[in-house]
């Protein structure tokens, strides 16, 4: 059981928008910041969203970050098949020090 | 450009011991916390360790403290994993970078565990 929790999975059509949930505690997303991350298995996780927020320079602005108490979104619109993947929500944990991440959500373009 | 390139993967029998190895280029280096990070076949992603840029500092996962240590040379761009008393449930890809901004990773280097 992941300290944080996210969907197990989340699906929308091409061009369409989805939002991923990723609720914590006092002790994690509650003090610190959220990074957020795209994965396809046996390829490098790729940062979406850190402090936040924050988009590096190669992500699009269709991927967006909020964060509210002891929750966190990532939101991303204009879906495309290529959007397909795994996404992970992440943060420390100052009660565990140690960086945990959410279960993950298997996004699905229909 | 940018690359984290992760290597010493393999295969490896229960309790043995294996390092890995993480060459970085095109940043500087020695400006950031740098993690390991590990997906088993099946699972999520589960943080193992992280280092102070300049090597002051170290943070572990629980099911790895005593067992693994992170260094790294930021004199030769590397980030390290000592791995020993390996179990079967430390296989996985394992990926270096950066948890943060600017959010840099490679590609990862498989360590199997099985006699």
């Amino acid at each position: 059981q992941s300290v944080l929790t996210q969907p197990p999975s989340v699906s929308a059509a091409p061009g369409q928008k989805v939002t991923i949930s990723c609720s914590g505690s006092s002790s994690n997303i509650g003090v610190d910041s959220v990074s957020w991350f795209q994965h396809l298995p046996g390829t490098a996780p790729k940062l979406l969203i850190y402090d936040n927020n924050k988009r590096p320079s190669a992500i699009p602005d269709r991927f967006s970050g909020s964060k509210s108490g002891t929750s966190a979104t990532l939101g991303i619109t204009g879906l495309q098949t290529g959007d397909e993947a795994d996404y992970y929500c992440g943060t420390w944990d100052s009660s565990l020090s140690a960086w945990v991440f959410g279960g993950g959500t298997k996004l699905t373009v229909l | 450009e940018v690359q984290l390139v992760e290597s010493g993967g393999g295969l490896v029998q229960p309790g043995g011991s294996l390092r890995l190895s993480c060459a970085a280029s095109g940043f500087t280096f020695s400006s950031y916390w740098m993690s390991w990070v590990r997906q088993a076949p099946g699972k999520g992603l589960e943080w193992v360790a992280n280092i102070k840029p300049d090597g002051s500092e170290e943070n572990y996962v629980d099911s790895v403290k005593g067992r693994f240590t992170i260094f790294r040379d930021n004199a030769k761009n590397s980030l390290y994993l000592q791995m020993h008393s390996l179990r079967a449930e430390d296989a996985a890809v394992y990926y270096c970078g950066l948890l943060r901004g600017p959010g840099y990773w490679g590609q990862g280097t498989l360590v199997t565990v099985s006699s």
